[in-house]
């Protein structure tokens, strides 16, 4: 079994609708994160979280909202879906480890924004 | 501001052939820095991570080297194969465990 899972894997949806995007682990780590990918542009952090009770803002948060329920599951929502939101989306997961810091990542949701 | 940059965005190269592929990145310093691959539509795979600390790190057919004082690090792929062809992305780690990442080089290894 994936040791970081994110649901669903794919989706579309319409503008304006609110969309919220799953991810869970099995590592046992801390430490969680959200990404998007756009072609061309790399990847960039959107949220990160060190504990439940602390959530930090990335690169580009606005649109975005994430919720850490528990220390193996994070979730981010979209309040009002847009077209630009369309890209893929990455979950990660790292724990401190005397120095390292390795990220191992999910599988991605591509989600669309007609 | 952290900005990374991977030289070539695309390389093709017949089977067996050894290849290096270059990561930039304009602030040294760094926590570590993350060697990263990833197959169309699909996530990321670690591969190597390098402390600041240390020079090179080695699994299997793949090295790579750090010179943190001048921004630089490669990943060498020894007697590359079919199966090596994917996009291969660095990242380093700034403060806040934040990882800044390159577009990557989409490498493919031609049978």
């Amino acid at each position: 079994d994936a040791d970081v899972t994110q649901t669903p894997r794919n989706r579309i949806t319409k503008t304006g609708k609110r969309i919220m995007l799953e991810c869970s682990q099995t590592k046992g780590h801390d430490r969680m994160y959200w990404y998007r990918q756009d072609p061309g542009l790399g990847l960039q952090l959107i949220y990160y979280s060190f504990d439940v009770k602390d959530i930090n803002k990335g690169e580009i948060s606005d649109g975005y909202s994430v919720s850490r329920q528990a220390q193996a599951k994070f979730s981010l929502s979209l309040e009002s879906a847009i077209p630009n939101q369309t890209a893929l989306y990455f979950c990660a997961t790292s724990a401190e480890r005397g120095g390292g810091n390795e990220q191992f990542f999910g599988p991605g949701t591509r989600l669309t924004v007609l | 501001k952290q900005e990374v940059t991977q030289i070539p965005a695309a390389l093709s190269v017949p089977e067996g052939e050894n290849l290096v592929l270059n990561c930039s990145f304009t602030d040294s310093a760094i926590y570590n820095l993350q060697w990263f691959r990833q197959d169309p539509g699909k996530g990321l795979t670690s591969l190597l991570l390098i402390q600041s600390s240390q020079r090179e790190q080695t699994s299997g057919r793949l090295n790579a080297s750090l010179d943190k004082s001048s921004g630089r690090s490669t990943l060498y792929i020894a007697a590359s194969q079919p199966g090596d062809s994917a996009t291969y992305l660095c990242a380093v780690e700034t403060s806040g465990s934040r990882l800044t990442f390159g577009e990557g080089t989409q490498l493919t290894v031609n049978p």
